[in-house]
C-alpha cells in the first residue's frame, strides 16, 4: 500500500514559467514533509520541507504548499530553469516509533529551454 | 567533510554471488539507512540502523543483511545474488534526535549500481 503518491510520472515546462509537482499522503499521522531532488548518477539532496503545523514554506524559488484535510501537498517552482530538470521525490517523515521517511515514486521533471 | 560515501559505484555480480556494499559517513549521524532504487519506482528502505548496535528491516529487507559495529559504517550484505537485485542502492544517514525539525534531513550518499546476471 503506497502511503505516500506521486501520480505523475514526469512534468514538462517551458523555461520562466511555474512547475506544479503535486503528492498525496494517506497517513493523517506524518507530521512532516520534505521535497527530494535527485540528478542522474547522483544520490537524492533535499531542497525543502514543511512541518504539519503550518501551510506554506518557500525557500527563494521554491514554495511547498501543504493542505491537511486534502493530505496533499504541491511543490511550486518559479520561474523555472533547466537546471531544475531532475526527478523530485517527495517523502513524509513517520516521527514517530519508526523514525523513517516514506518516499512517493517521483516526478521526472523536464524544463525546455 | 566527506558526507556519506558508498563503494563502490558499480558492480556486475553472477547470480550466486556474495558482495559487500560499503557506507561511511563522517558527521556523526546516529542513523542509517539504506534503500534500493528499481527503474520508476520510489526509494524502498532495505534496512536501517538508530545507532551502533541496533539495527531493524525496513520494507524489503529479504535477500541481504547489515551490520552496525561502529557509528560511522554501515555495510549491506547480499550472500547469494539473485537478478531480482539488480538496483541503484542508496545509502543515508541523519542525525536523529528527540525534537527539532532540522534533525530530520536525511543525506544521502551517491548510489551504487549493481546488476545481477
Amino acid at each position: 500500500d503506497q502511503q505516500v503518491k506521486q501520480n505523475s510520472p514526469s512534468l514538462s515546462v517551458q523555461e520562466g514559467r511555474i512547475s506544479i509537482l503535486n503528492c498525496d499522503y494517506t497517513n493523517s499521522m506524518f507530521d512532516y514533509f520534505l521535497w527530494y531532488k535527485k540528478y542522474p548518477a547522483e544520490g537524492p539532496t533535499f531542497l525543502i520541507s514543511i512541518s504539519s503545523i503550518k501551510d506554506k514554506n518557500e525557500d527563494g524559488r521554491f514554495t511547498v504548499f501543504l493542505n491537511k484535510s486534502a493530505k496533499h501537498l504541491s511543490l511550486h517552482i518559479v520561474p523555472s530553469q533547466p537546471g531544475d530538470s531532475a526527478v523530485y521525490f517527495c517523502a513524509a517523515f513517520d516521527g514517530g516509533a519508526t523514525n523513517k521517511l516514506i518516499f512517493g515514486t517521483g516526478t521526472l521533471l523536464a524544463v525546455q529551454p | 567533510n566527506a558526507g556519506v560515501t558508498q563503494t563502490p559505484k558499480f558492480r556486475i555480480l553472477k547470480i550466486g554471488q556474495s558482495m559487500t556494499l560499503q557506507c561511511a559517513q563522517d558527521m556523526n549521524h546516529n542513523y542509517m539507512y539504506w534503500y534500493r532504487q528499481d527503474p520508476g519506482m520510489g526509494l524502498k528502505l532495505i534496512y536501517y540502523s538508530v545507532g551502533a548496535g541496533i539495527t531493524d528491516k525496513g520494507e524489503v529487507p529479504n535477500g541481504y543483511n547489515v551490520s552496525r559495529s561502529t557509528t560511522e559504517d554501515f555495510p549491506l550484505r547480499l550472500e547469494l545474488a539473485a537478478p531480482s537485485q539488480t538496483s541503484v542502492y542508496f545509502c543515508a544517514s541523519r542525525l536523529g534526535g528527540l525534537a527539532g525539525w532540522s534533525y530530520n534531513e536525511q543525506f544521502f550518499g551517491p548510489g551504487t549500481r549493481l546488476t545481477v546476471l
